[in-house]
């Protein structure tokens, strides 16, 4: 059983645009969401993570925005460059640090 | 200085064989998990420990077993090689429920 759920599994969008993608999850425990950005032949790498007590985090050009009573949570990425280009995946926590679930991932793509 | 090392970073053997792929991190952390990523992407949690302990084996055969000599350390090893065991394997560590996780590079490894 998948425990978050993702969406979309490619995106690709100009140079500029906002690319967005969705996260949700059905487990009431968990309190801990980041978001990692994976370059192809990489490990994943902390890009920014949010906690339930706050609707919304930017770091730069990464805002995460999170629905705690509809239990979803999405990444914007405001101005995206070809250098986003990556894949980017949800992850959810207990606050534990012993187990995380990830989401399936998103492949994103920016045209110049 | 790299925090999260693996080695190789690209293993590739005939079924059957034994093999074995070592992670070392210099964060201090007492926290540390392999992952396996498949050809999709799809990130899944293998196991967790905790300063040397096990503590999330995650239904994963029993030809892989994990093995920390010291809280720097999460070996993996493989025995009776599939085909199905081919697949990036991700080392991490973290701070016991500090939550941000920090990946190794990966090892690729595939099974002939």
């Amino acid at each position: 059983q998948q425990q978050v759920k993702q969406s979309p599994q490619s995106l690709i969008v100009q140079k500029g645009g906002i690319p967005i993608i969705n996260c949700a999850y059905e487990n009431t425990a968990f309190d801990y969401f980041p978001w990692y950005q994976q370059f192809p032949g990489k490990g994943p790498a902390l890009l920014i993570a949010i906690r339930p007590d706050v609707s919304e985090k930017k770091e730069g050009r990464f805002t995460i925005s999170f629905n705690k009573s509809a239990k979803q949570f999405s990444l914007h990425i405001m101005d995206s460059q070809p250098g986003d280009s990556a894949t980017y995946f949800c992850a959810a926590s207990d606050g534990t640090g012993n187990q995380f679930y990830f989401g399936t991932g998103t492949s994103l793509t920016v045209i110049p | 200085d790299t925090a999260v090392s693996q080695t190789p970073k690209y293993l590739v053997t005939q079924m059957g064989n034994d093999k074995s792929i070592k992670c070392e991190q210099n964060l201090g952390h007492d926290t540390m998990y392999w992952y396996k990523q498949d050809s999709k992407k799809f990130l899944k949690i293998m196991f967790s420990y905790n300063n040397k302990e096990l503590i999330i084996n995650e239904t994963v055969p029993n030809r892989f077993s994990p093995k920390s000599p010291d809280k720097a350390h999460l070996n993996l090893h493989i025995n009776s090689l599939e085909l199905g065991d081919s697949a990036v394997y991700f080392c991490a560590s973290s701070q016991p429920a500090a939550d941000t996780q920090y990946f190794g590079p990966g090892t690729r490894l595939t099974v002939l």
